[in-house]
């Protein structure tokens, strides 16, 4: 069965810390992964995409990691700011066209002062 | 470029009734999927329409449906309403249904089943 795995479900940081974030998946065939940063009570808005060749991806303070043969991926956030605060959803979308994406039930991130 | 649009923003029904949720890709956006989010399941994929065809349904009983018309816009429909389909209805489009696309999602409709 695909499925996606995050950890932690929740994390709280102080403001200025970096915190990674985990995904593991068992999505099969594999094309690609992303992650999603969704703000309470809005729609999710995309960090990264990364397909099976790609290790690393970095947007901004976000950095996300790929291994695709232990079938992980991290995201990396640093220098955490307030604004940061947020769900963070990854999400593996599996060959073969016509399949739907796989989500995660996300990390909730709390950035403190 | 506007965003991805859904109306309302907020809605409140009572069980029994029935509901319509509206959603506006991007211009010029043929694909459009439409999810359900709450707290404890996360995002769960409804179904996704590409020039007025459903590509593909999700594992939800028979009173969720949904159609797209030919200016991609897209509508999803929820019959005899239940305490449980209270959730974040979130729509999100993309330029086609290849799976290397980006996802754009709107603000989603929060529905309130009382």
């Amino acid at each position: 069965k695909n499925q996606v795995e995050q950890s932690p479900q929740s994390l709280i940081i102080l403001e200025g810390k970096n915190c990674t974030l985990q995904c593991n998946y068992t999505v099969s065939p594999f094309s690609n992964l992303r992650w999603y940063k969704q703000d309470t009570g809005r729609g999710p808005v995309s960090l990264t995409i990364m397909t099976f060749s790609e290790n690393t991806k970095s947007n901004g303070r976000y950095t996300a990691t790929l291994d695709a043969d232990t079938k992980q991926s991290s995201l990396h956030i640093t220098a955490s700011q307030l604004s940061d605060s947020a769900s963070y959803i990854c999400v593996v979308s599996a060959g073969g066209g016509n399949t739907p994406l796989v989500f995660g039930k996300g990390t909730r991130l709390s950035v403190i002062a | 470029k506007a965003g991805v649009t859904q109306t309302p923003r907020y809605l409140i029904k009572t069980r029994g009734q029935q509901v319509t949720l509206s959603c506006s890709p991007i211009s010029g956006h043929r694909s459009v999927s439409w999810y359900q989010q709450t707290p404890g399941q996360g995002l769960q994929f409804l179904f996704e329409y590409f020039s007025e065809t459903q590509r593909n349904k999700g594992n939800f009983p028979g009173r969720f449906s949904g159609r797209q018309f030919s200016n991609s816009r897209s509508e999803m429909n929820v019959s005899t309403l239940e305490l449980g389909d209270s959730a974040l209805y979130l729509c999100a489009s993309s330029l086609s249904w290849d799976r290397a696309e980006k996802l754009f999602f709107g603000s989603g409709t929060q529905l309130s089943v009382l």
